[in-house]
Order: C-alpha cells, then sequence, then structure tokens
C-alpha cells in the first residue's frame, strides 16, 4: 500500500522566519512528487519533482526530491502571514500503461502571525 | 466552464437518502479521480477512471459508486448516505505527465 506521511503536522511561526516541510514516501512505480498549497477550497499547484538533487523554485518557496531516502523538503523564506495555509504532499505513482494515481499525506498546517 | 466544475458546493442531507455529487471538466483529460478530505488524514481516493468506459476502486470506495459515460463527466454516487461520509469532496483530472487540476469541492454534511 502506498505511504506519504508528512511531517510536522502543524507549525506556527513569526513573519519573516524561513520554514522546512518534510514529505517521506513508499510507493510502488514512483512517478512523480507533488507539492500544492491549500488556503480554503482546493489545492492548488505547487511544483512537480521528478529527479533527485534538481531544486525547483518559486519565489520565497523552493523544493527538492531524494528518491534514494525517499524524501522531499518545502522551504518557505521569509513568510508572509499569506502563506498560512495547508501544505500537501502527494505521490503520483504507476504503471504508465494502467494510469496514475495520486496518494496525499495528511498535510501540514501552517500558520505564520504577524 | 474552465477547468473542473463541481456541483453542488454544499448540502445537507439526511442519512439514508441517495446523493449524486457532480463534476464536469473541459480539459479533455483523460483521468479523472474523486477524493474525500477529512481533518487529520489528508485527501484520500474514493475512486478513479483512467480514461472513459472505465473505473477502479480507490483506498475508500465503500458506499461510493461512479461511472464514466463519456470523457468529460465523472459523477460520484452515495446510494444511502451515512453519518461517516459526511466530509469535504473533491474531483480532480489529470493528463499524464502535467500534473492534476482541482475542482472546488463540495462540502457534504450527513445528519
Amino acid at each position: 500500500e502506498d505511504k506519504v506521511v508528512q511531517s510536522p503536522l502543524s507549525l506556527v511561526v513569526h513573519e519573516g522566519d524561513t520554514v522546512t516541510l518534510n514529505c517521506s514516501y513508499e510507493v510502488t512505480n514512483f512517478r512523480s512528487l507533488l507539492w500544492y498549497k491549500q488556503e480554503k477550497k482546493a489545492p492548488t499547484f505547487l511544483f512537480m519533482l521528478t529527479s533527485s538533487g534538481i531544486e525547483k523554485k518559486s519565489g520565497r518557496l523552493s523544493s527538492i526530491l531524494d528518491k534514494k531516502e525517499l524524501f522531499s523538503i518545502l522551504n518557505i523564506t521569509a513568510t508572509q502571514t499569506g502563506d498560512s495555509a495547508i501544505y500537501l504532499c502527494a505521490v503520483e505513482a504507476g504503471l504508465w500503461a494502467s494510469g496514475s494515481r495520486l496518494t496525499f499525506g495528511e498535510g501540514t498546517q501552517l500558520t505564520v502571525n504577524p | 466552464i474552465a477547468g473542473i466544475t463541481q456541483a453542488p458546493t454544499s448540502q445537507i442531507l439526511a442519512a439514508g437518502r441517495r446523493m449524486t455529487l457532480r463534476c464536469t471538466q473541459d480539459m479533455r483529460h483523460n483521468a479523472m479521480y474523486w477524493y474525500r478530505q477529512d481533518l487529520g488524514l489528508g485527501l484520500r481516493l474514493i475512486h478513479y477512471s483512467n480514461t472513459a468506459g472505465t473505473t477502479g476502486k480507490g483506498e475508500v470506495p465503500d458506499g461510493y459508486s461512479v461511472s464514466r459515460a463519456n470523457t468529460d463527466d465523472f459523477p460520484l454516487t452515495l446510494a444511502s448516505a451515512v453519518p461517516s461520509q459526511t466530509s469535504v469532496y473533491f474531483c480532480a483530472s489529470s493528463d499524464s505527465g502535467y500534473g492534476y487540476t482541482f475542482g472546488s469541492g463540495t462540502r457534504l454534511t450527513v445528519v
């Protein structure tokens, strides 16, 4: 059974702090790892990672994947109150011929206080 | 329509009633999915469809059924709702290798 575990489950920081969110996984037929940000409604896409060691960056957010150790981290620097959200890690797995599915972790609830 | 449309946005349902949650996409994605989201459990896959005419069971399929008569529509049916099906339901679609798109969700309360 595919498994994705995120830590911490919740985190409270002050504006300007840097945070690191963790995601470890055990899946069969790994294809990619995805990070999403969820505020009030649907998860919104942040990053898709398929190769080890290549950092993806978007503004103050960055993420990297380690396929040997089976984990990923999401970094947010100079946090702002608008970064407050649930951050979801998901792993896409499955054989190319039979389609893919996403397995999600529990999410990390990040609260950034002014 | 742009992306994925789910309906209704919220619903209060009496236990034992039948309910269909609707999901329509206009991106011509082959694969579609239904997830439920519960506090502390993340999103869990209920059913999926890799292409029109095929469906499969996810992690928590019991009490739910789906159909995929065409590419665009993927309705989720609760035959006889129970309180444990109170949740937020998300429909998603994907075009393999290019990520997933989520609908805005349906908040269902079974009383």
